[in-house]
């Protein structure tokens, strides 16, 4: 497709479990990024790539999350041992260029019970 | 650290009105820029503004970069029902410009 792909769309974990979130950005797309949409609020900042470079994990909230994108193009976020504070929806966008010219992909929504 | 403030929080009009609604921040933004976010879908980029004073429009919308730097506001006019959504004003970290920092959303509702 065209736009960036992120499978799958909703998750359902149980408290403690690992979850894992794939990205497929569009084709050629230097720079990735995912975000954490909580309901109700406005998306947050995670981690950003430019290829395989990881080069802005500052808003992954604990290090029980981990982002990776070993080949510059599709792109993993880790969830080790959820907790339900974690539910929410994972927005992954790619880029050309600048961030304002990313487009978002449809999310993933997980659900920690 | 940097937060955008957006109001109101949410909006209950009938088709054809205009629609305004607004974004403040405590510190200075270089570049505004609107989203609107359907049901189960990412954000859609509506409206970049790159200089203060900027008056930008996309069809019915318009959107202005406020002189001071620490505001914008979005209008709608002539709202039609493919206007329901969130409506996100959002902007570059003042310290890594690949962070966008969103507002928490104008929900805007269509009433029939």
């Amino acid at each position: 497709g065209a736009g960036v792909s992120q499978s799958p769309r909703y998750k359902v974990a149980k408290r403690g479990q690992d979850v894992a979130l794939r990205c497929d950005p569009i084709s050629g797309h230097v720079s990735l990024f995912w975000y954490q949409q909580a309901l109700g609020q406005g998306p947050e900042f995670l981690t950003y790539f430019q290829n395989e470079a990881q080069l802005d994990k500052s808003g992954l909230p604990s290090d029980r999350f981990f982002a990776e994108r070993p080949e510059g193009s599709v792109s993993t976020l880790k969830i080790q041992r959820t907790q339900q504070e974690d539910s929410a929806v994972y927005l992954c966008a790619s880029s050309p260029d600048r961030v304002e010219e990313a487009f978002f992909g449809q999310g993933t929504r997980l659900t920690v019970v | 650290g940097q937060q955008l403030n957006q109001s109101p929080q949410s909006m209950f009009i009938q088709e054809g009105e205009d629609v305004s609604m607004n974004c403040t921040s405590s510190s200075i933004f270089n570049t505004w820029l609107w989203y609107k976010q359907d049901p189960g879908e990412g954000p859609v980029l509506l409206i970049a503004l790159y200089k203060a004073g900027e008056l930008t429009s996309n069809g019915r919308l318009t959107a202005q970069f406020g002189i001071t730097r620490k505001d914008s506001f979005l209008n709608i006019s002539a709202s039609i029902p493919s206007d329901v959504g969130i409506y996100f004003c959002a902007g570059p970290s003042e310290n890594r410009d690949d962070k966008i920092i969103f507002g928490k959303g104008t929900r805007l509702h269509i009433l029939p």
